[in-house]
């Protein structure tokens, strides 16, 4: 069964660096998401991309985070400088135009 | 307001009873989708269920139902017959227009821990 795959599973990062995120969502969807979870809370809404432009934000994605899709396969979310408070579960989800999203595993990031 | 409320922070439940999981939502969208997310304690997203407001009938996959009162805006999981592995984290998620819609963002609430015990 196809599947939403993030790499890497877990990063650790220091303060201030640069931290890229990769996603290769299903083949044939093409709706792209990034939501974020802190620990112990509820899963909160990032960016949606469609048609390699963003279609919305919320106010947690500032001028820090920017999103994209450089080869048609991969979708990348990129921090430009971490902060301790970007620590958190980092999902991926894609989805065609008649179905849900499918989350991906997820990416576990720590900010020290 | 909040767009989806769980009210039940944690819930027990003795294997093979059936459990009900408790979700509110909010909006003024005529179209829109409900959905239940299960999170193992492994951290990943697995979609369970959904339901389209427009949708008479309640969903069901397998042990899974959905309980949709659209005049109450509730969508309340049932789970039948729990199994140990059904221990989890169980967000509830709603998605306001259609299901085509360029936007489609998911709005979730606080997750509700589940705990089946032998």
């Amino acid at each position: 069964e196809p599947e939403v795959t993030q790499t890497p599973s877990h990063q650790v990062t220091q303060m201030g660096q640069e931290v890229i995120l990769r996603c290769v969502p299903i083949s044939n969807h093409l709706y792209f998401y990034w939501y974020r979870q802190i620990l112990g809370q509820k899963v909160e809404f990032l960016v949606s991309f469609y048609n390699n432009e963003i279609s919305e934000k919320s106010e947690i994605f500032d001028d820090q985070f920017s999103v994209e899709r450089p080869d048609g396969s991969n979708f990348t979310l990129k921090i430009r400088s971490t902060k301790l408070e970007d620590s958190a579960m980092y999902f991926c989800a894609s989805k065609r135009t008649d179905t849900e999203a499918f989350f991906g595993q997820g990416t576990r990031l720590t900010v020290v | 307001a909040q767009k989806i409320t769980q009210t039940q922070p944690g819930m027990f439940v003795q294997e093979k009873e059936a459990v009900t999981l408790d979700c509110t939502y909010d909006t003024s969208d005529q179209s829109y989708g409900l959905f239940w997310y299960k999170q193992p304690s492994s951290g990943e997203m697995i979609f369970l269920i959904y339901q389209g407001s427009y949708d008479e009938q309640n969903a069901t996959e397998g042990r899974y139902s959905l309980n949709f009162q659209k005049a109450r805006k509730s969508a309340n999981l049932v789970i039948s017959a729990s199994q140990l592995g059904d221990s989890a984290m169980y967000f509830c998620a709603m998605r306001e227009g259609d299901r085509g819609s360029t936007l489609g963002r998911l709005y979730f609430g606080r997750g509700t821990q589940l705990t089946v015990w032998p």
